[in-house]
């Protein structure tokens, strides 16, 4: 059984980086066709796509946030980390970590899915 | 302002089929087969009911099927029934091993 749980400040001021974990468990991220996602959620908004961490720490960015976002892995600890530069009040949201299955399309590493995902985590932007 | 446009609600009666389309363009939806749908209940994480168009996880319900014509994905729900009522998101491959999320819509049993 594949489980996922966020974790991380709750409250970061404006300006400050956000450095978010995802723990897993029945998986190996060193598994070929495997990779973490991070996926967020405004409040009362829609999901968007941050980024993608693959078996061979191959890394995706969505572009929009490319430049203030950077993803590791820790094989050995079964653990994703997320950090988030200049972090603003629109960055108010609930964080999300989710196993991915990955293809390859045209040479290039694809997710085929999130599943399953983790419960989430609320992140608040406020001074 | 999501990539990918889908009506902000949708509603049907028990028993009913309905259906929630997701427009791209020939850039993500038009180009790959790589749609999935989630559904999210309120106050939960969400949880992936189509992947590929059409693929159905293990343990999802044959109620929910998926498809794709041109630009435009769509999940069908049929045999509505009140557990059903939820937010629905698809999600694309956009080219270069970016992904892009829906808008979302609220599904209403009513």
């Amino acid at each position: 059984q594949i489980t996922l749980k966020e974790s991380g400040p709750t409250l970061v001021k404006p300006t400050q980086t956000l450095t978010l974990t995802c723990t897993f468990s029945g998986f190996s991220l060193s598994t070929s066709g495997v990779g973490v996602g991070w996926i967020r959620q405004p409040p009362g908004k829609a999901l968007e796509w941050l980024a993608l961490i693959y078996w061979d720490d191959d890394k995706r960015y969505s572009p929009s946030l490319k430049s203030r976002l950077t993803i590791t892995k820790d094989t050995s600890k079964n653990q994703v980390v997320l950090t988030m530069t200049n972090m603003d009040p629109v960055d108010t949201a609930t964080y999300y970590c989710a196993h991915s299955r990955i293809r390859f399309l045209d040479r290039a590493k694809v997710s085929r899915s999130f599943d399953p995902w983790g419960q989430g985590t609320l992140v608040t932007v406020s001074s | 302002q999501s990539a990918l446009t889908q009506p902000a609600s949708v509603s049907g009666s028990p028993g009913q089929s309905i259906t929630i389309s997701c427009t791209g363009t020939s850039s993500d939806v038009g180009s790959y087969n790589l749609v999935s749908w989630y559904q999210q209940h309120p106050g939960k994480a969400p949880k992936l009911m189509i992947y590929e168009v059409s693929k159905r996880p293990s343990g999802v319900s044959n109620r929910f099927s998926g498809s794709k014509s041109g630009n435009t994905a769509s999940l069908t729900i049929s045999g509505l029934q009140a557990e059903d009522e939820a937010d629905y998101y698809c999600c694309s491959y956009a080219g270069s091993s970016t992904l892009e999320f829906g808008g979302g819509t609220k599904l209403t049993v009513l």
